[in-house]
């Protein structure tokens, strides 16, 4: 099956620091999910990027799916910025995202 | 618009017992999903329903089950409830023909 490696798997930032997360995954996908998961648990929708760029306020992200990567860019980032971000993939014919480990976000004030 | 609510926020069952996990998904959406997410795995797909039909089932066992009801709201049901059933279960719904799943806050089940 498909296999997707988040790096880094933990990162501390200052306040107002920038950060790339990325996710590689093994094989052609046409559904990419980036999420953030809160502290209660839920996962918030960030982008559905399986390929191209979009931006949402500081957030940002790009996937390349000829080379199977997607960064997820964090500019001037605030301490509600931190938590799990994960990246998901699949394909529309069997419903299943597959989940990376995720990246574990600290920002520090 | 409502997003996708899932009740009861926590379960508390002891090993043996049988847990109902329910789910109801954003307006217009016909698709459900389930993940389980323990620690040390990872989110895991358990289920996908559309259109009232089981879709696609992921690697768990039969005492894993569930349904999907004629106003697109679902069940998941586990039987015969182990200490490693412990997770977060998180249910997701998606609208017909789009990829896009957004999720529920979860349902938090410990198994004592």
């Amino acid at each position: 099956g498909i296999q997707v490696e988040q790096s880094p798997p933990d990162l501390i930032l200052q306040e107002g620091a920038n950060s790339t997360l990325r996710c590689n995954f093994s094989d052609s996908v046409n559904n990419l999910q980036w999420f953030h998961q809160n502290p209660w648990g839920q996962l918030i929708n960030l982008f559905y990027i399986p390929s191209g760029t979009k931006q949402n306020g500081r957030l940002s992200a790009t996937t390349v799916a000829t080379e199977r990567y997607s960064l997820l860019y964090i500019s001037s980032s605030q301490t509600t910025d931190s938590g799990v971000y994960f990246c998901a993939v699949g394909s529309s014919n069997t419903g299943k995202l597959i989940f990376g480990q995720g990246t574990t976000l600290q920002v520090k004030p | 618009e409502a997003g996708v609510t899932q009740s009861p926020t926590h379960l508390i069952k002891t090993r043996g017992q049988q847990a109902t996990l329910r789910c109801s998904p954003i307006s217009g959406h016909t698709s459900v999903y389930w993940y389980q997410q323990a620690l040390g795995l990872g989110l895991q797909f358990l289920l996908w329903y559309d259109e009232g039909e089981e879709r696609n089932r992921g690697n768990f066992p039969p005492r894993f089950s569930g349904r999907q009801f004629p106003n697109y709201s679902s069940e998941l049901n586990v039987n015969a409830l182990e200490l490693e059933d412990s997770a977060l279960y998180l249910c997701a719904s998606g609208r017909q023909g789009t990829d896009t799943q957004y999720f529920g806050p979860g349902t938090r089940l410990t198994v004592l």
